[in-house]
């Protein structure tokens, strides 16, 4: 089974700042990897699959980057509705998830 | 607008089995593969398994495999997973999930809001 791991596992930044997620995989994956955001209460919601490409209507302020094992998901310039839990997803071996990030306000 | 519902709370006493509905909605039904995913309590996202519902195939995580089946209703637009033998480690939220496509690429794009499922004495 390919193990996803995320970091840092809690991120605060404030409004209007920049944050970057990690996510690394135990064994290259290639671009099969997703990123989803969770809100409070809520189902994951897709963001970005093939590692770059943005979901439809996910703003332009998403953005993911990386191949094989090292990937990142940079959010531009965050809004309040931002705040929330993010999972990396591989899909090139059967289906697994990081254990997530936070992403909470400093 | 793509939509998934799935049927409300379970509360369910240890070795009972639950059944899940996730009934879908503005898209072609039979196109799409629909995932089982759950999220208990402090542990990360696992699928269960899948149907592909055109053409009625499905898989099982190994972790699942014996205790959940995937069947569907064509005719209802609806998804059904059920899960027996369960213990307290079931205790969670469970989604179904369309698997969607963009050549090589698969992905989760839509999910149901969740149904929380408590395995309790």
């Amino acid at each position: 089974e390919i193990v996803m791991t995320q970091s840092p596992g809690t991120l605060s930044v404030s409004p209007g700042e920049r944050a970057t997620l990690s996510c690394r995989a135990s064994q290259s994956v290639s671009s099969s990897l997703a990123w989803y955001q969770q809100r409070p209460g809520q189902a994951p919601r897709l963001l970005i699959y093939g590692a770059s490409t943005r979901a439809t209507g996910i703003p332009a302020r998403f953005s993911g980057s990386g191949y094989g094992t090292e990937f990142t998901l940079t959010i531009s310039s965050l809004q309040f509705e931002d705040f929330a839990i993010y999972y990396c997803q591989q899909y090139s071996n059967w289906y697994t998830f990081g254990q997530g990030t936070k992403l909470e306000i400093k | 607008q793509v939509q998934l519902v799935q049927s409300g709370a379970e509360v369910k006493t240890p070795g009972a089995s639950v059944k899940v509905s996730c009934k879908a909605s503005g898209y072609s039904f039979t196109d799409y593969t629909i995932f089982w995913v759950r999220q208990a309590p402090g542990q990360r996202l696992e699928w269960m398994g899948w149907i592909d519902v055109g053409y009625g195939d499905n898989k099982y995580s190994q972790k699942f495999q014996g205790r959940v089946t995937l069947t569907k209703d064509t005719s209802a637009s609806t998804v059904f997973m059920e899960l027996r033998s369960l213990t307290s480690e079931d205790t969670a939220v469970y989604y179904c999930a369309r698997r969607g496509y963009s050549g090589a690429d698969l992905y989760f794009d839509h999910w149901g809001q969740g149904t929380l499922v408590t395995v309790s004495s």
